[in-house]
Parts: structure tokens; sequence; C-alpha cells
């Protein structure tokens, strides 16, 4: 799979319902980052991991992260019709130069049935 | 909590037409960048730009694109010729030069451009 790789692709739930989105991650990261996507919109950031940290936690939003398996998991408990949105997972990648850019995964689009 | 911000929120333009894209880094940040995402696709990377020049770019980012710092605030991307392939929304993003940060890129909440 392709760095910051995502799945499921699709994921419908009743509202109330936790959704679970999983990310896997070929080379080694610093950090990795979940956002959401509204259709059409901007990204909006939801939560930042670091290499050294396992979990965490931001409201309804639980991400966890297993760098020994390369993957990192999102969990939104009680969801609700608001949360349907693409969500995706960015992992840093650094250049020869030190530089850094992000590697975003393809996204998993959640639908929340109402 | 301060942010990256993006001006327009929504650009349309001609075919052939050169369009400038603005963001306003966070202030303290010195490291900068654009993405592109064509719509239903992945976010990609286009450019990074450090100490006043480009310090990686992709393929993606050819001969008709450009980046500038005109001033100590602002960050732009210039697109000479657009052409309808450039329709996406186009993220700008910043980072902090202190270690341990500078992995950590906040972006914006993009321009999206229509090329008609």
């Amino acid at each position: 799979s392709q760095q910051g790789e995502e799945d499921p692709q699709a994921l419908s739930i009743q509202e109330g319902e936790n959704a679970t989105m999983n990310c896997s991650y070929k080379t080694s990261i610093n950090n990795l980052q979940w956002y959401r996507q509204n259709s059409g919109r901007g990204l909006v950031h939801l939560i930042l991991i670091r290499s050294n940290e396992r979990e965490k936690h931001s409201g309804r939003l639980r991400v966890t992260l297993d760098t020994s398996k390369k993957s990192s998991s999102l969990l939104i408990t009680a969801s609700r019709a608001a949360d349907t949105a693409s969500y995706f997972c960015a992992t840093d990648a650094i250049f020869t130069s030190g530089t850094y850019k992000y590697i975003f995964g393809t996204g998993t689009r959640l639908k929340v049935l109402a | 909590e301060p942010e990256v911000t993006q001006t327009p929120s929504h650009q349309v333009t001609q075919m052939g037409q050169e369009v400038i894209l603005r963001c306003v880094p966070i202030s303290n940040h010195l490291y900068f960048y654009w993405y592109r995402q064509i719509l239903g696709q992945k976010v990609e990377f286009l450019v990074s730009f450090y100490n006043n020049e480009i310090s990686e770019k992709s393929e993606i980012f050819d001969d008709q694109f450009s980046v500038e710092r005109p001033d100590g605030s602002n960050f732009t991307l210039k697109i000479r010729s657009t052409k309808l392939e450039d329709s996406a929304m186009y993220f700008c993003a910043s980072s902090d030069p202190e270690w341990g940060n500078k992995n950590i890129q906040y972006f914006g909440a993009g321009t999206r451009l229509s090329v008609l």
C-alpha cells in the first residue's frame, strides 16, 4: 500500500454508532495528523500524534499510533450526521535537504445516517 | 490559536490567465509549503520554501508555477498561464524552524481555483 493509505475507502454507519478508520504507512515518521474534509471544502485539522505517543484524545475522537505496525486509527465515538465527511491521515517525510513534506492518503469517506 | 490564512477562498479565472494565490503563514514560521488537491484525489505536495528560496519541488511544480515571499507576512503561489487541469484546491502550510517542530506543518483552509 502507499504511504498514508486509509481503509476502509468508504464507511456508512447509523448515528450514534462508532466509526473506526485506519491508516497505514510505509516509512518511519515523526508525526501523523488526521484531517477532516467536507466535500469541496478545506482541511480541518483533527489531531496530531507524535511518533513517541501511542494514543491521543480530543472530545469524541481517539487516535492511536502503532509505529511497529506502521499504522494509526481514528475512532469517532457516538457519531453524528455532521461527522459525514472524508477523513485523511498525513505523515511527514523528509527530503535529503532536511526539509519535510506531508504525504496524504486517499481518505475514508464516512457517511453517518440520521 | 495562530493559524494559516488563505485568500481568496474561491478564485475563478479564465484559461490562459495568470492567477496569484495568497497565504499568510503563522507569524514565527519560516518554512512554507504549497499543496494541491484535484477534486476526488489526494492532497499532493507542490513545493517547499525556506530562506527565500525553493527547498524542494515536485514534478507537478513546473515552469508555469512560481512562489514568492513578497514581504514579511505573505507567501504567494503564481500560476502564469492557467490550464483547465489546474482547477483544484490549493493549500498553503507553514512550519516552525525550531528543532522538533520543523516537521509539523499547519495547513490553511485552502483556495479553490476554478479555471474555465
